[in-house]
């Protein structure tokens, strides 16, 4: 079946750091990837996504690459802020279907 | 667009009884998902309707669970019998039919079930 790893959090960075969370999957066919991030208190928020291999997604200074032969699609940002202090999912959704398949999130804190 | 609201945000129950969530999607939304999602995980799906069919059943959908969108609107979820397992937060999602950003899933808050 499909499924989805990350890194193991929490991640804890000062502010203007380079930030890396790596996502790996495993999915029959030629899934879709994205990043979905939720602020303390709210809901799940998509973050970006990508629909095929080396695809980039970006949004908010975040990016990830859709790397087929690595199955990977690592979250990156260059220099974070504590407004980015969140909890990060990596998702995979198979092409033909409808549900997500998540990870098991990661921790930010961005100190000041 | 008032976004997916779910009520109520919390909900503390005795083993044994039943509860019931409610989910309002975004209104021109078709398509309505059930996660549930326990403290260090990520989501698991559920369930999804697209309108008011139900199209598709996780196995973690036992048979004290039960999920219904009547008028293709709002959704109920309900279990019964609890078991102090069943304890997690509860999100639902919907979003359009179609491709690209059409398939945008948007989250509601959540329904965080305690059961005692």
């Amino acid at each position: 079946g499909n499924s989805v790893t990350q890194m193991e959090g929490p991640v804890t960075l000062s502010e203007e750091a380079f930030l890396t969370i790596n996502c790996t999957y495993t999915a029959t066919g030629y899934p879709s990837l994205f990043w979905y991030v939720q602020y303390p208190g709210e809901g799940l928020q998509l973050l970006l996504k990508a629909t095929k291999a080396d695809d980039k997604g970006s949004n908010k200074g975040f990016e990830a690459t859709y790397r087929k032969e690595t199955t990977s699609f690592h979250l990156e940002k260059g220099s974070v802020q504590v407004s980015d202090s969140a909890v990060y999912f990596c998702a995979l959704r198979e092409t033909s279907g409808s549900r997500l398949t998540f990870g098991e999130g990661t921790q930010l804190t961005v100190n000041p | 667009d008032t976004g997916v609201s779910q009520n109520p945000r919390h909900k503390i129950t005795k083993r044994g009884q039943n509860v019931t969530f409610r989910c309002d999607p975004i209104s021109e939304h078709n398509r309505l998902y059930w996660y549930r999602q326990t403290l260090g995980q990520g989501p698991e799906f559920l369930t999804y309707f697209q309108n008011e069919a139900q199209l598709e059943k996780s196995r973690l959908l036992s048979d004290r669970f039960s999920a219904e969108r009547p008028k293709g609107s709002f959704s109920t979820l309900e279990i019964q019998r609890t078991e102090q397992g069943d304890s997690a937060m509860y999100l639902c999602a919907s979003s359009l039919r179609g491709t690209g950003d059409r398939e945008k899933l948007f989250f509601g808050s959540g329904t965080q079930l305690s059961v005692l």
